[in-house]
């Protein structure tokens, strides 16, 4: 798997974007880029993954930068509930399940 | 549909015991996962079952096993406990086709003493 660099805590006032970045210059060209978050003392939570193109869903946005060397999840109007430790995670699809955990980007959301 | 259950939620032993941890994946998951979560290590992949079948496991000693059952229910156990066992242990179920996407339990917190 690539080694992933994310800025270990951020701050976002509630209501704002929340963009969360991640450095993966390692990365292969069958590897895709996945995220997920951890709410204190709750088990990790998918939330996108993506290969090149960017992806949105119901909880966030991903953007792949075209050198695919970095990534951003954006949480479009962040709230109180997405206080949470989220981490980035690049590997290859087919691999079998077993996701390597970095240590993460705790973002704290602020009233 | 109800989520990946993991029973006990806390578990308090002491060293030289052994433990055994249980996980219902959702329905129709046949992958399962094991990882452990501590503050010095954060989290680690243990091992993946999938149709009763180790697929991968992590770099954990030999103390630690686990197994699937034919409906996908799993468990892990731990023999020979150690102070530095205390964690709390996840265990993720997903779709084979589903690569990496995980569902998480709530995680069993065991404490040893």
């Amino acid at each position: 798997d690539a080694k992933t660099t994310q800025p270990p805590s951020m701050d976002c006032a509630e209501g704002r974007a929340a963009n969360l970045p991640c450095n993966h210059s390692t990365i292969s060209g069958n590897e895709y880029v996945y995220w997920y978050r951890q709410i204190h003392s709750q088990g990790p939570q998918y939330i996108i993954h993506g290969l090149k193109n960017n992806e949105t869903n119901e909880m966030a946005s991903l953007i792949i930068t075209e050198d695919r060397k970095s990534s951003t999840l954006i949480l479009p109007h962040a709230t109180l509930r997405d206080t949470a430790v989220y981490y980035c995670i690049v590997r290859v699809a087919n691999a079998g399940n077993m996701l390597t955990f970095g240590g993460g980007t705790r973002l704290m959301v602020k009233p | 549909k109800a989520g990946v259950t993991q029973t006990p939620r806390y578990l308090i032993k002491t060293r030289g015991q052994q433990v055994t941890l249980s996980c219902s994946p959702i329905s129709g998951h046949r992958s399962v996962s094991w990882y452990q979560q501590t503050p010095g290590q954060g989290l680690q992949f243990l091992f993946e079952y999938f149709s009763e079948t180790q697929r991968n496991k992590g770099n954990f000693p030999g103390r630690f096993s686990g197994r699937q059952f034919s409906n996908s229910r799993s468990e892990m156990n731990v023999s020979t406990l150690e102070l530095g066992d205390s964690a709390l242990y996840l265990c993720a179920s997903s779709l084979r086709e589903a690569k990496n996407i995980q569902y998480f339990g709530a995680g069993t917190r065991l404490s040893v003493l």
